[in-house]
């Protein structure tokens, strides 16, 4: 099975601050990777598909990037409504292939 | 419109068998390049995939938890199935069903709902 190492598990910036996680996935994915985002007590929610593509509806302050083994999430500019925890979130050979998640980083305003 | 909404016990006891039903609208379980997964969240802690099945029936199982899952749909009741047995009091956890585009995406997801294992 393939393997992601989110990092870090959490993280507190500023207003405004740029914003950075990766993801490692333990083999070559190319570019099966999304990215979401949680709210407390509510479901996730697609942000980024295919490492890089802004889900429609998304701000573009966030952006992704990357492609076999690493990738990286930003949030240009942090926002008070950007608190929440991210996931990425791979899949291998669909159909019916296999899905795994990320351990989340939890994000929060310092 | 889609929606997705899943249904089960709140309360189950160790070694029971646990069923949850995943009732979609908003688009058809036959549909060529959609399945729904299930999804897992122990309180707290990351989001783990459980199972998928697609509209051709295809079924795919997290490696670790083969042995205890069984998926299923009924297309003509727009509902997705699982039954996980002997269930564990780790297994307690918000268990969310979702859409998955065959290009490996959830673009929706139920509201979750919250099954706790104890005695």
């Amino acid at each position: 099975d393939i393997q992601m190492t989110q990092s870090p598990s959490s993280l507190s910036a500023s207003v405004g601050d740029r914003v950075t996680i990766t993801c490692q996935a333990s083999q070559d994915i190319s570019n099966y990777l999304n990215w979401y985002q949680q709210k407390p007590g509510k479901a996730p929610k697609l942000l980024i598909y295919d490492a890089s593509n802004l889900e429609t509806g998304v701000p573009s302050r966030f952006s992704g990037s990357g492609s076999g083994t690493d990738f990286t999430f930003t949030i240009s500019s942090l926002q008070p409504e950007d608190i929440a925890t991210y996931y990425c979130q791979q899949y291998d050979n669909l159909p019916p292939g296999s899905i795994t998640f990320g351990q989340g980083t939890r994000l929060e305003i310092k | 419109q889609v929606t997705l909404k899943e249904s089960g016990p709140v309360l189950v006891k160790p070694t029971e068998t646990l069923t949850l039903t995943c009732t979609v609208s908003g688009f058809s379980l036959s549909n060529a390049r959609m399945g729904v997964s299930w999804i897992r969240q122990p309180p707290g802690k990351a989001l783990e995939w459980l199972a998928h099945i697609f509209s051709n029936d295809e079924k795919s199982y997290s490696t670790s938890l083969k042995s205890r899952l069984t998926i299923s749909k009924d297309t003509s009741k727009s509902q997705v199935v699982l039954t996980m047995t002997n269930m564990d009091p780790v297994d307690t956890a918000t268990y969310y069903c979702a859409r998955l585009d065959s290009s490996g995406l959830f673009d929706y997801w139920g509201q979750g709902t919250l099954v706790t294992v104890s005695s």
